[in-house]
């Protein structure tokens, strides 16, 4: 059974980088199709995607978030990341990750991320 | 302000059925296909339907998907206490960017 883990800080500054790690087991990063995503969602509000990316580095952003994420993978640790830089309090919320076809098939658990100083 | 457009909140009996409406563009809904998702109350969203209507393993045929033109729906029949929760749709939209976009999710209560 495929399982996704998010790890990083909880805390985070303002006009810092907001910094954390998806873990994939039982199964591989590198399989063929998949893209591997983050969601985030603000406390008591909707989803928010984020962007995604292939084993091969391709990835695709929100439009909205794009100037300042970049998510990037490790297939030698079956680990896939996300930076979101200069974050305020409008980027706290829960970040989950996700494996990626059209539709979000599996997800993390979610981690809650608070930017604060 | 989400892309997609959902009712806030929808309720019903138990043993009755509920729709869920979802509202799009032609950048979106229109070409491409509609996932559901159900977020239980302090958990993480869970995939319910794909491809516009059908069912992941172990989802149960009381949940059910459409699509017409611009608009996707998604339906509960026989509605269950645990069945309480948000429901988001989601698809690709491909102004701009290629991206994902979401409704803004629907509260389901069961009287």
């Amino acid at each position: 059974q495929l399982q996704l883990q998010e790890s990083g800080p909880g805390l985070v500054k303002p006009s810092e980088t907001l910094s954390l790690t998806c873990t994939v087991s039982g199964g591989s990063i590198s399989s063929s199709s998949y893209y591997w995503g983050w969601i985030r969602q603000p406390p008591g509000k909707g989803l928010e995607w984020i962007g995604s990316i292939y084993y091969s580095g391709s990835t695709y952003y929100n439009p909205s978030l794009k100037s300042r994420v970049t998510i990037s993978v490790d297939t030698s640790k079956n680990q896939f990341s996300l930076k979101l830089s200069s974050v305020t309090a409008a980027d706290t919320a829960v970040y989950y990750c996700a494996r990626q076809l059209i539709s979000l098939d599996y997800w993390g658990q979610g981690t809650l991320v608070t930017v604060s100083s | 302000q989400s892309v997609l457009t959902q009712p806030p909140s929808v309720s019903a009996a138990p043993g009755q059925k509920v729709t869920i409406s979802c509202s799009g563009s032609s950048s979106n809904i229109g070409n491409n296909y509609v996932s559901w998702y159900q977020q239980l109350p302090g958990t993480a969203p869970k995939l319910l339907i794909y491809d516009n209507n059908k069912r992941p393993s172990g989802i149960p045929d009381r949940f059910s998907g459409s699509k017409s033109g611009t608009s996707a729906t998604l339906g509960i029949t026989g509605l269950q206490t645990g069945d309480e929760a948000d429901y988001y749709c989601g698809t690709w939209d491909s102004s701009l960017s290629a991206h994902v976009v979401f409704g803004g999710g629907t509260k389901l209560t069961v009287l």
